[in-house]
């Protein structure tokens, strides 16, 4: 995967709220895409995945939505709580040459406010 | 074992000198990745191995990086002449590659400090 080095956009949002992060995928190829969630201090974790053949999945708390037409990803965090203050990273597989080529988005920094 | 692990966690080094990080994927990921994160900004893509074939340098920013997979498992990032500019957070992820697509697993990363 590749990703610019650029800063990062910010997102405040005040605890209780819903949380929307968006990011726009390169690829329309890409098959399978995935959220992360990067804590200040730690490496990126999974937080939840989603097929090109599917437009919505929900998890705990997270929903992720897809759009292929307009090659559009969002998260959806509902009743944001201090703990999911991290940047959130999304990322679209495609397989290049036979092998799952990974290219990451640049991120958005989640605050949330107290 | 039950993650990514990397070594050194922390390094301070001096302008010049050589540094060699470390990395321990999940055991029977076959796919092991090398990113740097400078502060406040996204994953750069570095080096890309995946089982036997040619591992991906394109992201390789320079002839001072280079990168070795011994035995399809631990991975070593080497950084020759380090640079103050080289000062990061040094990420290493591996996946088990599918059909379906991969998630890859992230370590706790190696803040490298060049002084």
């Amino acid at each position: 995967g590749e990703s610019v080095g650029l800063h990062l956009p910010t997102l405040s949002v005040q605890e209780g709220d819903n949380s929307i992060i968006n990011c726009a995928y390169s690829n329309s190829a890409s098959d399978y895409f995935i959220w992360y969630k990067q804590e200040s201090g730690k490496g990126p974790q999974f937080i939840i995945d989603i097929r090109s053949n599917m437009d919505k999945r929900q998890g705990q708390r997270v929903t992720v939505l897809l759009n292929k037409t307009v090659k559009h990803l969002s998260l959806q965090i509902a009743a944001t709580q201090p703990g999911d203050s991290a940047v959130y990273f999304c990322a679209e597989n495609n397989g290049v040459g036979g092998y799952q080529k990974v290219t990451f988005g640049i991120g958005t920094k989640l605050q949330v406010i107290p | 074992g039950a993650g990514v692990s990397q070594s050194p966690s922390n390094k301070v080094t001096e302008k010049g000198k050589d540094v060699e990080l470390r990395c321990d994927p999940i055991s029977g990921h076959t796919a092991l990745y090398w990113y740097r994160q400078s502060l406040g900004q996204g994953l750069e893509f570095l080096i890309y191995f995946q089982g036997n074939s040619a591992p991906d340098k394109s992201g390789l920013p320079s002839d001072r990086f280079s990168a070795e997979r011994t035995g399809g498992s631990v991975s070593t990032l080497t950084i020759q002449r380090t640079q103050q500019e080289d000062s990061a957070v040094y990420l290493c992820a591996s996946s088990l590659v599918t059909l379906g697509g991969e998630t890859q697993y992230f370590g706790p990363g190696t803040r490298l400090l060049v002084l």
